[in-house]
């Protein structure tokens, strides 16, 4: 089975400060890991996501995430948060055969 | 450029009441999937679909059923529903398996009381 945990409910951070949203997973085998965010009442979106290569996996609007296979860990970063980041996070794995199991889900809350 | 609509957007409906819940897609892609959104759950698998004519239960598919008989279109009904259904659905589809990115419809919000 595959699962996904997302510890923190929620984030507050403050703009223009650097923001970090966890993820940890339990796969067998090779994982593929997914972030999408979820602004209201709006379907979710792809930021961005690891299959293979290099750890550090670049995304949209400024989202970075970084792959640790010893930790089983896949955390969403940004240098710099914006107001408009906020909006509820979702990490997602799979591997070869498989769907995509999401975690709980993170609230991003940027204030000015 | 449509992606993945849903339709309706919003439903009430009675206990025992069944009801369908549309999805298409316009981007050809093979699979498609079908989840609920419940808080602090993330989204959980209901059913998918690899192509027209194939379908396989999530995680979660008591109460639903689907069909593909194209590779626009996976509806998923409810049979006889139950407050335990209320909950936002959302309708995904990928080009192929579990390395690409799905793109989620905007959603159902759908009441049982």
């Amino acid at each position: 089975a595959q699962s996904v945990a997302q510890p923190e409910d929620q984030v507050n951070v403050a703009e223009g400060n650097p923001l970090t949203v966890k993820c940890t997973y339990s796969v067998s085998g090779n994982p593929y890991l997914f972030w999408y965010v979820q602004y209201p009442n709006r379907g979710l979106q792809f930021l961005l996501k690891y299959i293979t290569g290099d750890n550090l996996v670049k995304g949209s609007y400024g989202f970075e995430a970084e792959f640790n296979k010893s930790q089983t860990s896949f955390h969403l970063k940004k240098p710099s948060a914006l107001v408009s980041d906020s909006a509820l996070y979702f990490c997602a794995v799979s591997k070869a055969g498989n769907m995509l199991t999401f975690g709980g889900g993170t609230r991003l809350m940027v204030k000015p | 450029n449509a992606g993945v609509t849903q339709t309706p957007k919003f439903q009430v409906l009675k206990t025992g009441q069944s009801m369908t819940l549309q999805c298409a897609q316009d981007m050809n892609h093979e699979y498609m999937s079908w989840y609920r959104q419940d808080p602090g759950m993330g989204l959980r698998l209901i059913h998918y679909s690899v192509g027209a004519g194939i379908t396989d239960q999530g995680e979660v598919p008591n109460g639903y059923n689907v069909s593909r008989s194209t590779t626009e279109d996976f509806p998923l009904r409810l049979l006889s529903a139950a407050p335990s259904q209320t909950s936002v659905y959302f309708c995904a589809s990928s080009y192929s398996g579990a390395n690409t990115e799905a793109f989620f419809g905007q959603g159902t919000r759908l009441t049982v009381v």
